[in-house]
Protein backbone atom coordinates (compact mmCIF):
# COMPACT_ATOMS: atom_id res chain seq x y z
CA UNK A 1 0.00 0.00 0.00
CA UNK A 2 0.97 3.74 -0.58
CA UNK A 3 2.97 5.53 2.02
CA UNK A 4 1.16 8.33 3.44
CA UNK A 5 2.67 11.75 5.47
CA UNK A 6 0.84 13.96 6.46
CA UNK A 7 2.40 17.61 8.20
CA UNK A 8 2.27 19.04 10.82
CA UNK A 9 1.37 16.22 12.82
CA UNK A 10 -0.31 18.36 15.63
CA UNK A 11 -0.27 21.88 15.95
CA UNK A 12 -2.24 24.48 18.37
CA UNK A 13 -3.49 27.61 16.87
CA UNK A 14 -5.09 30.69 17.92
CA UNK A 15 -8.92 31.64 17.15
CA UNK A 16 -8.87 33.60 14.05
CA UNK A 17 -5.94 32.29 12.47
CA UNK A 18 -5.66 29.07 9.46
CA UNK A 19 -3.97 26.34 9.38
CA UNK A 20 -2.46 24.45 6.30
CA UNK A 21 -2.20 20.65 6.31
CA UNK A 22 0.03 18.85 3.91
CA UNK A 23 -0.41 15.51 2.71
CA UNK A 24 2.07 13.64 0.94
CA UNK A 25 2.10 9.96 -1.08
CA UNK A 26 5.01 8.17 -2.29
CA UNK A 27 3.23 6.77 -5.32
CA UNK A 28 0.94 8.08 -7.84
CA UNK A 29 -2.78 7.46 -6.39
CA UNK A 30 -6.67 7.67 -7.81
CA UNK A 31 -8.58 9.40 -4.97
CA UNK A 32 -7.56 11.49 -2.50
CA UNK A 33 -9.79 12.06 0.68
CA UNK A 34 -9.77 14.74 3.72
CA UNK A 35 -11.82 13.59 6.92
CA UNK A 36 -12.46 15.09 10.00
CA UNK A 37 -12.56 12.99 13.25
CA UNK A 38 -13.81 15.17 16.15
CA UNK A 39 -12.64 14.33 20.03
CA UNK A 40 -14.06 11.02 20.53
CA UNK A 41 -16.21 10.55 17.47
CA UNK A 42 -16.25 8.74 14.04
CA UNK A 43 -14.41 10.20 11.07
CA UNK A 44 -16.69 12.62 9.11
CA UNK A 45 -15.90 12.97 5.25
CA UNK A 46 -14.94 16.71 4.45
CA UNK A 47 -13.84 16.30 0.68
CA UNK A 48 -13.21 14.65 -2.05
CA UNK A 49 -9.66 16.28 -3.54
CA UNK A 50 -9.99 16.38 -7.27
CA UNK A 51 -6.70 16.79 -9.11
CA UNK A 52 -6.67 19.30 -11.39
CA UNK A 53 -9.72 20.97 -10.39
CA UNK A 54 -12.27 22.32 -7.62
CA UNK A 55 -12.68 19.63 -4.36
CA UNK A 56 -16.18 18.19 -4.33
CA UNK A 57 -17.46 18.74 -0.36
CA UNK A 58 -19.57 17.12 1.51
CA UNK A 59 -23.00 18.11 2.99
CA UNK A 60 -22.08 20.66 5.72
CA UNK A 61 -18.54 21.66 4.40
CA UNK A 62 -17.91 24.79 2.48
CA UNK A 63 -15.13 25.85 0.75
CA UNK A 64 -14.15 29.04 2.05
CA UNK A 65 -14.07 27.29 5.25
CA UNK A 66 -12.27 24.18 4.00
CA UNK A 67 -9.93 25.32 1.11
CA UNK A 68 -8.10 21.99 -0.80
CA UNK A 69 -5.46 22.26 -3.36
CA UNK A 70 -4.38 18.77 -5.34
CA UNK A 71 -2.02 20.18 -7.82
CA UNK A 72 -0.83 16.52 -8.88
CA UNK A 73 -1.52 12.76 -8.24
CA UNK A 74 0.66 13.13 -4.77
CA UNK A 75 -0.36 15.68 -3.36
CA UNK A 76 -2.80 17.50 -1.52
CA UNK A 77 -3.45 20.48 1.25
CA UNK A 78 -6.31 21.55 3.69
CA UNK A 79 -6.74 24.32 4.82
CA UNK A 80 -8.70 25.14 8.12
CA UNK A 81 -9.90 28.85 7.68
CA UNK A 82 -10.57 31.35 10.31
CA UNK A 83 -10.57 29.05 12.94
CA UNK A 84 -12.75 28.69 16.00
CA UNK A 85 -12.22 25.95 19.05
CA UNK A 86 -14.89 23.85 17.01
CA UNK A 87 -12.30 23.13 14.70
CA UNK A 88 -10.69 21.45 17.25
CA UNK A 89 -10.01 17.81 16.01
CA UNK A 90 -7.82 15.38 13.91
CA UNK A 91 -7.90 15.70 10.16
CA UNK A 92 -6.67 13.12 8.34
CA UNK A 93 -6.34 12.46 4.18
CA UNK A 94 -6.38 8.59 3.04
CA UNK A 95 -5.95 7.56 -0.31
CA UNK A 96 -7.15 4.83 -2.71
CA UNK A 97 -4.53 3.69 -4.84
CA UNK A 98 -3.03 0.78 -6.67
CA UNK A 99 -5.54 -2.50 -7.78
CA UNK A 100 -7.86 -2.44 -4.69
CA UNK A 101 -9.83 0.28 -5.29
CA UNK A 102 -12.01 -0.27 -2.79
CA UNK A 103 -9.52 0.36 -0.16
CA UNK A 104 -8.87 3.64 1.62
CA UNK A 105 -5.19 3.81 3.26
CA UNK A 106 -5.25 6.74 5.31
CA UNK A 107 -2.06 9.20 6.62
CA UNK A 108 -0.92 9.36 10.31
CA UNK A 109 -3.56 12.25 11.19
CA UNK A 110 -2.69 16.14 11.89
CA UNK A 111 -4.29 16.60 15.64
CA UNK A 112 -5.52 20.46 15.89
CA UNK A 113 -5.96 22.58 19.16
CA UNK A 114 -8.05 25.98 18.34
CA UNK A 115 -7.36 27.95 21.25
CA UNK B 1 -29.30 6.37 2.78
CA UNK B 2 -26.64 3.63 3.94
CA UNK B 3 -26.38 3.76 7.80
CA UNK B 4 -23.56 1.44 9.80
CA UNK B 5 -24.38 0.89 13.85
CA UNK B 6 -21.69 -0.49 15.99
CA UNK B 7 -24.06 -1.16 19.16
CA UNK B 8 -20.84 -1.56 21.86
CA UNK B 9 -19.28 1.65 22.56
CA UNK B 10 -16.68 0.34 24.61
CA UNK B 11 -15.62 -3.57 25.28
CA UNK B 12 -12.59 -5.53 27.27
CA UNK B 13 -11.00 -8.87 26.91
CA UNK B 14 -8.22 -10.53 28.54
CA UNK B 15 -4.92 -11.03 27.41
CA UNK B 16 -4.98 -14.68 24.95
CA UNK B 17 -8.95 -14.70 25.16
CA UNK B 18 -11.25 -13.80 22.13
CA UNK B 19 -13.33 -10.95 21.94
CA UNK B 20 -15.89 -10.23 18.87
CA UNK B 21 -17.10 -6.37 18.22
CA UNK B 22 -20.37 -6.15 16.31
CA UNK B 23 -21.62 -3.96 13.37
CA UNK B 24 -24.73 -4.13 11.74
CA UNK B 25 -25.64 -1.66 8.90
CA UNK B 26 -28.37 -0.73 6.26
CA UNK B 27 -28.27 -0.44 2.39
CA UNK B 28 -30.37 -1.38 -0.42
CA UNK B 29 -27.35 -1.89 -2.70
CA UNK B 30 -26.43 -5.86 -3.17
CA UNK B 31 -22.89 -5.00 -4.63
CA UNK B 32 -20.32 -3.54 -1.96
CA UNK B 33 -17.44 -3.36 0.56
CA UNK B 34 -17.35 -3.58 4.26
CA UNK B 35 -13.69 -2.72 6.49
CA UNK B 36 -12.78 -2.86 9.35
CA UNK B 37 -9.99 -0.39 10.52
CA UNK B 38 -7.98 -0.06 13.72
CA UNK B 39 -7.50 3.28 15.70
CA UNK B 40 -4.43 2.94 18.22
CA UNK B 41 -3.55 5.96 21.06
CA UNK B 42 -1.26 6.92 17.59
CA UNK B 43 -3.96 8.18 15.89
CA UNK B 44 -3.47 6.31 12.45
CA UNK B 45 -6.17 4.29 11.11
CA UNK B 46 -5.17 0.90 9.80
CA UNK B 47 -6.77 -1.67 7.66
CA UNK B 48 -7.63 -4.67 9.30
CA UNK B 49 -9.82 -6.44 7.13
CA UNK B 50 -12.30 -6.48 3.96
CA UNK B 51 -15.13 -8.38 2.88
CA UNK B 52 -16.43 -8.17 -0.49
CA UNK B 53 -20.23 -8.44 -0.58
CA UNK B 54 -20.63 -10.83 -3.34
CA UNK B 55 -18.18 -13.46 -1.66
CA UNK B 56 -19.74 -15.64 0.48
CA UNK B 57 -16.58 -16.93 2.20
CA UNK B 58 -15.53 -14.84 5.33
CA UNK B 59 -12.55 -13.22 5.54
CA UNK B 60 -9.51 -13.59 7.44
CA UNK B 61 -6.38 -12.24 8.20
CA UNK B 62 -4.15 -13.92 10.36
CA UNK B 63 -5.87 -13.73 13.92
CA UNK B 64 -8.69 -11.48 13.03
CA UNK B 65 -12.04 -12.70 11.04
CA UNK B 66 -15.12 -11.86 10.21
CA UNK B 67 -19.15 -13.13 10.69
CA UNK B 68 -20.53 -11.25 7.44
CA UNK B 69 -23.66 -12.38 7.44
CA UNK B 70 -25.27 -10.48 4.30
CA UNK B 71 -28.91 -11.08 5.05
CA UNK B 72 -28.62 -9.78 8.43
CA UNK B 73 -26.68 -7.18 7.19
CA UNK B 74 -24.39 -8.12 9.74
CA UNK B 75 -20.81 -7.50 9.78
CA UNK B 76 -18.90 -9.00 13.51
CA UNK B 77 -15.14 -8.83 13.70
CA UNK B 78 -13.63 -11.86 15.64
CA UNK B 79 -10.31 -11.33 17.68
CA UNK B 80 -8.67 -14.39 18.76
CA UNK B 81 -5.42 -14.70 20.95
CA UNK B 82 -6.17 -10.96 21.45
CA UNK B 83 -2.25 -9.02 22.60
CA UNK B 84 -1.96 -5.84 24.49
CA UNK B 85 -1.37 -4.06 21.10
CA UNK B 86 -5.05 -4.84 19.61
CA UNK B 87 -5.96 -2.20 22.28
CA UNK B 88 -7.45 0.82 20.00
CA UNK B 89 -10.86 1.95 18.53
CA UNK B 90 -12.11 -0.19 16.17
CA UNK B 91 -14.36 1.42 13.39
CA UNK B 92 -16.55 -0.41 11.05
CA UNK B 93 -17.05 1.18 7.43
CA UNK B 94 -19.40 0.93 4.40
CA UNK B 95 -18.73 1.54 0.82
CA UNK B 96 -20.92 1.21 -2.27
CA UNK B 97 -19.57 -1.21 -4.98
CA UNK B 98 -20.04 1.42 -7.38
CA UNK B 99 -19.79 4.90 -7.02
CA UNK B 100 -17.02 7.86 -5.51
CA UNK B 101 -15.71 5.46 -3.27
CA UNK B 102 -17.19 6.87 0.11
CA UNK B 103 -16.85 5.47 2.92
CA UNK B 104 -19.56 5.73 5.90
CA UNK B 105 -18.12 5.00 9.20
CA UNK B 106 -19.66 3.30 12.01
CA UNK B 107 -19.29 5.60 15.78
CA UNK B 108 -16.82 2.85 16.61
CA UNK B 109 -16.38 0.25 19.13
CA UNK B 110 -12.96 0.96 21.68
CA UNK B 111 -11.83 -2.18 22.98
CA UNK B 112 -9.44 -2.47 25.90
CA UNK B 113 -6.95 -6.12 26.12
CA UNK B 114 -6.21 -6.45 29.69
CA UNK B 115 -3.02 -8.12 31.19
Amino acid sequence: SAVISQKPSRDICQRGTSLTIQCQVDSQVTMMFWYRQQPGQSLTLIATANQGSEATYESGFVIDKFPISRPNLTFSTLTVSNMSPEDSSIYLCSVVSGSKTDTQYFGPGTRLTVL
Amino acid sequence: AQTVTQSQPEMSVQEAETVTLSCTYDTSENNYYLFWYKQPPSRQMILVIRQEAYKQQNATENRFSVNFQKAAKSFSLKISDSQLGDTAMYFCAFMKHVGTYKYIFGTGTRLKVLA
